[in-house]
């Protein structure tokens, strides 16, 4: 089956640094791809949506500046959490759509990468 | 506004026991409702998934059913195992290639 790749699976940083997460889907390609943050015992909040070659789409509220997506390839987007602080803190998830998507077919989501910020 | 409501927010289970979780969305376009399991430190599973022009849909011990008029659709859970404690989340979406919209979810705990 269909398998998205996120790494790291865990990051501890310092504060003011930035935090770069990958997401790569391995044995499809992927034109949509999407980043969710979830707090702890909450659901799966949407923070942008990105297409291959094209700049991301935000959700209201989210920082663009702060939260840098990129989606270079057709397996490959990124997420950059800039000047990480203690507030970011939090799990980041991605997911992904194969090329074609009719929405009949599963998205497929990553194992989600845990970011703490001391 | 929240588009996909979803309760319970908990439940508790005897093992072998049915589990039922239900959904209820506002957004007529929506024509795909997929139903995801999710364990803790892991991200979400697709568990099965409906289209509305089916009333029900099993795969081994789950069930989902579906009431296009109600604009209702609940996840069943037939045999409920202490394995099938997680987190489930119903969601909804159209072909057009909008994002997921994910209830709050559910956890389930099975006790034997």
């Amino acid at each position: 089956g269909a398998v998205v790749s996120q790494h790291p699976s865990w990051v501890i940083c310092k504060s003011g640094t930035s935090v770069k997460i990958e997401c790569r889907s391995l044995d499809f390609q992927a034109t949509t791809m999407f980043w969710y943050r979830q707090f702890p015992k909450q659901s799966l909040m949407l923070m942008a949506t990105s297409n291959e070659g094209s700049k991301a789409t935000y959700e209201q509220g989210v920082e663009k500046d702060k939260f840098l997506i990129n989606h270079a390839s057709l397996t490959l987007s990124t997420l950059t959490v800039t000047s990480a602080h203690p507030e970011d803190s939090s799990f980041y998830i991605c997911s992904a759509r194969d090329r074609g998507w009719t929405g009949n077919q599963p998205q497929h989501f990553g194992d989600g990468t845990r970011l703490s910020i001391l | 506004q929240q588009q996909v409501k979803q309760s319970p927010q908990s439940l508790i289970v005897q093992k072998g026991g049915i589990s039922i979780i239900n959904c209820a969305y506002e957004n007529t376009a929506f024509d795909y409702f997929p139903w995801y399991q999710q364990f803790p430190g892991k991200g979400p599973a697709l568990l099965i998934a409906i289209r509305p022009d089916v009333s029900e849909k099993k795969e081994g011990r789950f069930t989902i059913s579906f009431n296009k008029s109600a604009k209702q659709f609940s996840l069943h859970i037939m045999d409920s195992q202490p394995g099938d404690s997680a987190t489930y989340f119903c969601a909804a979406t159209n072909s057009g290639n909008t994002p997921l919209v994910f209830g709050k979810g559910t956890r389930l705990s099975v006790i034997a």
